[in-house]
């Protein structure tokens, strides 16, 4: 079972930043959270993933609270391109045999114009 | 660079006929993952392999379904006798050698999937 738990939808206005958020209470020392999202009828996308400091690529930032029980991915101008299920995923860095991901239900987010 | 590739896109089988779904990884990932997405449903995990061997293959039924990874050439996926119930996309995903500290390089890259259909 998915160790994370997220709301099943939000939308938002096109231009807007769109703000998923995550909790994974039960998270481990040693587990990172990882964000994927999958258009519709596509492979899923990788997005950004981090331990415990916030992290911020060319499509997203992570916003992980302090505790770690929490995080926010952060989609700052969403776009029509970006209406997805977006994932929230935490496993263990470095891959390996825990290397696999667990997908939950993710958040189908809805961009409107 | 080129990212996973995945053929056929989309396959017709009737049932009782073998499914070969192939998987070519990114360039330079020696990990491939094989996961399964049933109608309107999320993407659960099959089998994890590395070149040659078979790693973890915990989510993938017992029966009818083998996977491999040879040293020269793709993934195979492989499904035996197929029924409707596996009638699913299965995507296949790749990463690079992992590495030990901030778990760079160890994301998961997904190729377009493969439809399969069982008539």
């Amino acid at each position: 079972d998915a160790k994370t738990t997220q709301p099943p939808s939000m939308d938002c206005a096109e231009g807007r930043a769109a703000n998923l958020p995550c909790n994974h209470s039960t998270i481990s020392g040693n587990e990172y959270v990882y964000w994927y999202r999958q258009i519709h009828s596509q492979g899923p996308q990788y997005i950004i993933h981090g331990l415990k400091n916030n992290e911020t690529n060319e499509m997203a930032s992570l916003i992980i609270t302090e505790d770690r029980k929490s995080s926010t991915l952060i989609l700052p101008h969403a776009t029509l391109r970006d209406t997805a299920v977006y994932y929230c995923i935490v496993r263990p860095g470095g891959g390996g045999s825990q290397g696999n991901l667990i997908f939950g239900k993710g958040t189908k987010l809805s961009v409107k114009p | 660079n080129a990212g996973v590739m995945q053929n056929p896109r989309h396959l017709v089988r009737r049932r009782g006929q073998e499914a070969r779904l192939r998987c070519s990884p990114m360039k330079g990932h020696s990990h491939v993952y094989w996961y399964r997405q049933l109608p309107e449903e999320g993407l659960k995990f099959m089998v994890y392999l590395q070149k040659e061997n078979i790693i973890d293959e915990s989510g993938m039924p017992k029966e009818r379904f083998s996977a491999e990874f040879p040293k020269e050439g793709p993934s195979i996926l492989r499904i035996q006798q197929v029924v409707r119930g596996d009638s699913a996309a299965y995507f296949c995903a790749s990463s690079a050698q992992i590495a030990l500290s901030r778990g760079l390089g160890d994301e998961q890259f997904f190729g377009p999937g493969t439809r399969l259909t069982v008539l």
